[in-house]
């Protein structure tokens, strides 16, 4: 069980174009979902907490208006990049928290991650 | 605001050996989780092992255990009988319980381990 996937798992886009990265919780809901950004050989930095039904929370240093955040129900969460530019390009990575029992363990279950490049 | 800090950039072991993975924190709270997370090259993050931090006892899963020290701090991933499929990245994390924090992850800077045959 909780499983989350996000598609696309690797995208190529022209610069100045947009680009929607999904996250779905297959087989639990979650009201909250996370997003990160993950460079070549470095941590995973959180972008963005996303809410169900309300206005995604954004960490400092992170362009709101660059980095569109909707999570419309329970299990999908989406990412737009929007006018991506090369400095974009970088591997998307999408967390989700269970309700219910599976709250309780602290426990964050991941997507298998988007690479984004941007030409 | 907390951080989490991994000194080890990288650590090699060889195949059935032992390798112990550093982490240390700082937090003002007295109730969080903490967990180690493996990226393979897949890039899938996996959860390897959780504490709670009012459990005095360290946890352990199969090969994996940790050393949670509170009053320091410190947070060690001990690898018994390294095996060739343990080669990874490792991130240790932390979560704050309280739910006015958001229950967001911050993530150390990671561990390369190599295991050699």
């Amino acid at each position: 069980g909780a499983v989350v996937s996000q598609h696309p798992s690797w995208v190529i886009c022209k610069s100045g174009t947009s680009v929607k990265i999904e996250c779905r919780s297959l087989d639990f809901q979650a009201t909250t979902m996370f997003w990160y950004r993950q460079f070549p050989k470095q941590s995973l930095m959180l972008m963005a907490t996303s809410n169900e039904g309300s206005k995604a929370t954004y960490e400092q240093g992170v362009e709101k208006d660059k980095f569109l955040i909707n999570h419309a129900s329970l299990t999908l969460s989406t990412l737009t990049v929007t006018s991506a530019h090369p400095e974009d390009s970088s591997f998307y990575i999408c967390s989700a928290r269970p309700l219910g029992a599976g709250s309780n363990t602290g426990e964050l279950f991941f997507g298998e991650g988007s690479r984004l490049t941007v030409l | 605001a907390q951080t989490v800090t991994q000194s080890q950039p990288e650590m090699s072991v060889q195949e059935a050996e032992t390798v112990t993975l550093s982490c240390t924190y700082d937090t003002s709270e007295s109730d969080y989780y903490l967990f180690w997370y493996k990226q393979p090259p897949s890039r899938q993050m996996i959860l390897v092992i959780r504490q709670e931090a009012y459990k005095q006892q360290n946890a352990t899963e199969n090969r994996f255990s940790v050393n949670f020290q509170k009053a320091a701090k410190s947070f060690s991933l001990k690898i018994s009988d390294s095996q060739l499929g343990d080669a990874a990245m490792y991130f240790c994390a932390y979560r704050s319980a309280f739910p006015a924090a958001g229950n967001k992850l911050t993530f150390g800077g990671g561990t390369r381990v190599l295991v050699k045959p």
